[in-house]
């Protein structure tokens, strides 16, 4: 069946710090892996998003990197600020047109 | 130029009655997709609708249905309620069909209360 599992499900961190969220996807014909950011009362958001083709993709502070072999992709952050606290979800598209979810991560960064 | 909108913002029904939710894409947006967001729980795909049509839906039962309207403005029902479908109903829209790697953006949500 088609399946996003993402890791871990909260992850705190200090100021400064770099933060890794990893997901795993189960449809291998996936090929689009957006991550969206959800403050607390608000509507997801896109930060970056990386296509079946490139193996990574950097944007400032964020990056994602995608591993087709393993089915396996991660959002990494460095330099973390408290501004980054926030619930971050990974998701796949499938070969049906639907974007699956993963559970999210709420990440928290500690001044 | 305007975001994805939904109305209402909060709705409040008892068991076994019907909800309607609406939502409104970006202008010249075709594609609009609804998911689910339960409290704890991340978003749940439920239906996609592209140019009138319904293109896909996820593993929910044939009372949530819906539709979209000629001007790809689209209707999000949920009949005979149920507690467990007290939720935070998401409507997001995107310029091309899934499938050809384009970002969905979302709307605010509709928080629907169940008791």
């Amino acid at each position: 069946g088609e399946n996003v599992e993402q890791h871990p499900s909260t992850l705190s961190v200090q100021e400064g710090d770099s933060a890794v969220i990893k997901c795993t996807y189960s449809d291998s014909a996936s090929n689009y892996f957006p991550w969206y950011k959800q403050e607390l009362g608000k509507r997801p958001q896109l930060i970056i998003d990386i296509r079946s083709n490139v193996g990574e993709k950097k944007d400032q502070r964020i990056a994602v990197t995608l591993n087709k072999t393993a089915k396996h992709f991660s959002l990494h952050i460095t330099e973390t600020q408290p501004e980054d606290s926030a619930v971050y979800f990974c998701a796949a598209l499938n070969q049906g047109g639907k974007l699956i979810f993963g559970q999210g991560t709420e990440l928290s960064v500690k001044p | 130029e305007a975001g994805v909108t939904q109305s209402p913002t909060h709705l409040i029904k008892t068991r076994g009655q019907q909800a309607t939710l609406r939502c409104s894409p970006i202008s010249g947006h075709t594609s609009v997709y609804w998911y689910q967001q339960a409290l704890g729980l991340g978003l749940q795909f439920l239906l996609w609708y592209d140019e009138g049509e319904e293109r896909n839906r996820g593993n929910f039962p044939p009372r949530f249905s819906g539709r979209q309207f000629p001007n790809y403005s689209s209707e999000l029902n949920v009949n005979a309620l149920e507690l467990e479908d007290s939720a935070l109903y998401l409507c997001a829209s995107s310029l091309v069909p899934s499938g050809y790697y384009n970002e969905q953006f979302f709307g605010p949500g509709t928080r629907l209360t169940v008791l």
